[in-house]
Formats: structure tokens, C-alpha cells, sequence
């Protein structure tokens, strides 16, 4: 399957900023998805990241509060915005492979601290 | 209400014994995908299993099985003989014929094995 790395690993950040966190994939997949999981919780899918538009959110999620990049094949950007305290989560990149059935494969994770 | 739901929110286990982990599912599709992931404390989500909705044979791989029952709407998994390394968050999810690429994860079942 292919390689995920997630940038930063984790970080501290103060209420009101921005964090952007990258994905990069070490080769083409065809769907590239972020998630988000708060603390002791499951996973909620935030939006589907699409190559060369704008992405697809799931209910619940926008794109001013996730503005999400996908500018290729192996590489993506999610936004948290304007954060807050309740934004304090681990966000995954997930991806699916062409050649997978229908599984995802999800990277590392970030860990997002508010303050 | 919930997609999926695994009631058990955490077990404990001595080293070596079987431990099943419970999974129920709702859909209204005939053709929909049930997996399986590991999260160790690290924080990485470990693909174990996929099976579809027509293939309904148990699977075996090493101490891990897998028991998909449609007539209950379950995709229960059994570790034999635990490991402490068998130590992590497991969850269950599902993805539907509408939109195969949407996951509903379960709560998760932390499984602890202690030596």
C-alpha cells in the first residue's frame, strides 16, 4: 500500500490562528479524504479532497472553517481556521488506491492542540 | 442513529487468552463494505480486513478471524491467544452502495492485554 506522511506530527496553537497540514503520498492515488477525531472519540469523515476542485464537505463541515487543497495526485492541504478550543483533535489523511477494492489507508495523523 | 455500533467500549484480557471484539451493523443496501482497523497507541490507523456483502465466508489470518453474519448484521472479530502488543483501539466501519468512499466508524473497542 502506499506511504502517508502527515506535516507537523502535532502542535500547540492559540485560539484565533490557523494551521495548515499537509499530505503527501509517495505515489498517484485516486481519492485522498480527511478525517477528524476528537479526543477519545471515533472518526468523522471532514470532506473528500478533489484533484484540481474544490473539495466535497460532509454535513456539519465548511470550507471557510476547512479550506482544503489537492493540487495533484500525491499531495494534499486541510486548513483548520480561526481555531478554538473544540478543535482540539487528531486530523487524518486517509487515502484510497486505484488498485484497492475499497479499503482506505490512512497516514500518521496530526495532533492538534488548542489553547 | 448509529451506522455502526461497537458496545464494547473497552476490554481487558490477560496475555493468551481469546478475546472477541463485537460489531453491528445497519444498512438498507444490498451491496455495501465492512472492515476492520487497528489503532495502536501510536495513533496510526492499520487496515485489517475488508469483506463485502456477498461474500459472507469467515476469514482467518494468524491468530485473527473474522465471523460476517448478515442474518444478525454483525462482522464480529476474535483474536486468539492475545498478545500485549495486541494492545489498541479497534474499530469497525462500513461504507454503503450510494457512496462507497463515506466510512461510518464505530465508537471503538480498546482492547488492553495485560502480561
Amino acid at each position: 500500500s502506499a506511504v502517508i506522511s502527515q506535516k507537523p506530527s502535532r502542535d500547540i496553537c492559540q485560539r484565533g490562528t490557523s494551521l495548515t497540514i499537509q499530505c503527501q503520498v509517495d505515489s498517484q492515488v485516486t481519492m485522498m479524504f480527511w478525517y477528524r477525531q476528537q479526543p477519545g472519540q471515533s472518526l468523522t469523515l471532514i470532506a473528500t479532497a478533489n484533484q484540481g476542485s474544490e473539495a466535497t464537505y460532509e454535513s456539519g463541515f465548511v470550507i471557510d472553517k476547512f479550506p482544503i487543497s489537492r493540487p495533484n495526485l500525491t499531495f494534499s492541504t486541510l486548513t483548520v481556521s480561526n481555531m478554538s478550543p473544540e478543535d482540539s483533535s487528531i486530523y487524518l489523511c486517509s487515502v484510497r488506491e486505484a488498485s484497492s477494492y475499497n479499503e482506505q489507508f490512512f497516514g500518521p495523523g496530526t495532533r492538534l492542540t488548542v489553547l | 442513529a448509529q451506522k455502526v455500533t461497537q458496545a464494547q467500549t473497552e476490554i481487558s484480557v490477560v496475555e493468551k487468552e481469546d478475546v472477541t471484539l463485537d460489531c453491528v451493523y445497519e444498512t438498507r443496501d444490498t451491496t455495501y463494505y465492512l472492515f476492520w482497523y487497528k489503532q495502536p497507541p501510536s495513533g496510526e490507523l492499520v487496515f485489517l480486513i475488508r469483506r463485502n456483502s456477498f461474500d459472507e465466508q469467515n476469514e482467518i489470518s494468524g491468530r485473527y478471524s473474522w465471523n460476517f453474519q448478515k442474518s444478525t448484521s454483525s462482522f464480529n472479530f476474535t483474536i486468539t491467544a492475545s498478545q500485549v502488543v495486541d494492545s489498541a483501539v479497534y474499530f469497525c466501519a462500513l461504507s454503503e452502495g450510494d457512496n462507497f468512499n463515506k466510512f461510518y466508524f464505530g465508537s471503538g473497542t480498546k482492547l488492553n492485554v495485560k502480561p
